[in-house]
């Protein structure tokens, strides 16, 4: 139990173009969903907490009308980066709370989408 | 501001013990949660002190001393599929967590 999917794993676009990457929740309703963003051998920095039904929180320095998110349901969260370029060329890794059994604390991580912006 | 500190690197040997330390400074904690990372993958949960002292999770424990902002991992009888990225992790709230800057793990044969 407790499995978050992320689609697509990875992608490739070019510059000026957007993109967009689901996150479900599989076996669980998720009503608090989480966007990070992750560079090559660095820590993962939080974007944004998605929650169902309502507008998106973003962290300081997260551009909001860049990076769109939307809660539709309690099992899917999605990210579109509008307009990518190069420099937003990161993993990103969404993950969500809330799943029965899901000891105090935990927050279940999707495997990530890798994207390359050209 | 918020800051998480750990070692950058730690190198140690197959069935040895290592202690990965974190410390932490933050407007906020509910708790602190440690996560495994192999490179390309997504991190995986392993322990969360919401209360000082040890939590025991098989071959790895987790400490925290709230009032030192203070906490490691320990990983027991090291294998190599052990060598990976570790991080420490705080909830500022009862659900935002914030990552630290990540503890890189070699396991020598």
């Amino acid at each position: 139990g407790a499995v978050v999917s992320q689609h697509p794993s990875w992608v490739i676009c070019k510059s000026g173009t957007s993109v967009k990457i689901e996150c479900r929740s599989l076996d669980f309703q998720a009503t608090t969903m989480f966007w990070y963003r992750q560079f090559p051998k660095q820590s993962l920095m939080l974007m944004a907490t998605s929650n169902e039904g309502s507008k998106a929180t973003y962290e300081q320095g997260v551009e909001k009308d860049k990076f769109l998110i939307n809660h539709a349901s309690l099992t899917l969260s999605t990210l579109t980066v509008t307009s990518a370029h190069p420099e937003d060329s990161s993993f990103y890794i969404c993950s969500a709370r809330g799943a029965p059994g899901g000891g105090q604390g935990e927050q279940f991580f999707g495997p990530g989408t890798r994207l390359t912006v050209l | 501001g918020q800051s998480l500190e750990q070692p950058s690197e730690v190198t140690a040997v197959e069935g040895a013990i290592v202690q990965i330390n974190c410390t932490y400074q933050t407007s906020g904690f509910y708790g602190l949660s440690w996560y495994q990372q192999h490179d390309g993958g997504a991190p995986t949960f392993l322990s969360y002190n919401a209360l000082d002292g040890l939590e025991e999770t098989g071959r790895f424990s987790s400490f925290l001393s709230r009032s030192d902002s203070y906490g490691y991992l320990l990983l027991q009888e090291l294998q190599m599929k052990d060598s990976a990225s570790y991080f420490c992790a705080v909830y500022k709230s009862s659900y935002k967590l914030i990552f630290g800057s990540g503890t890189r793990l070699l396991v020598r044969p």
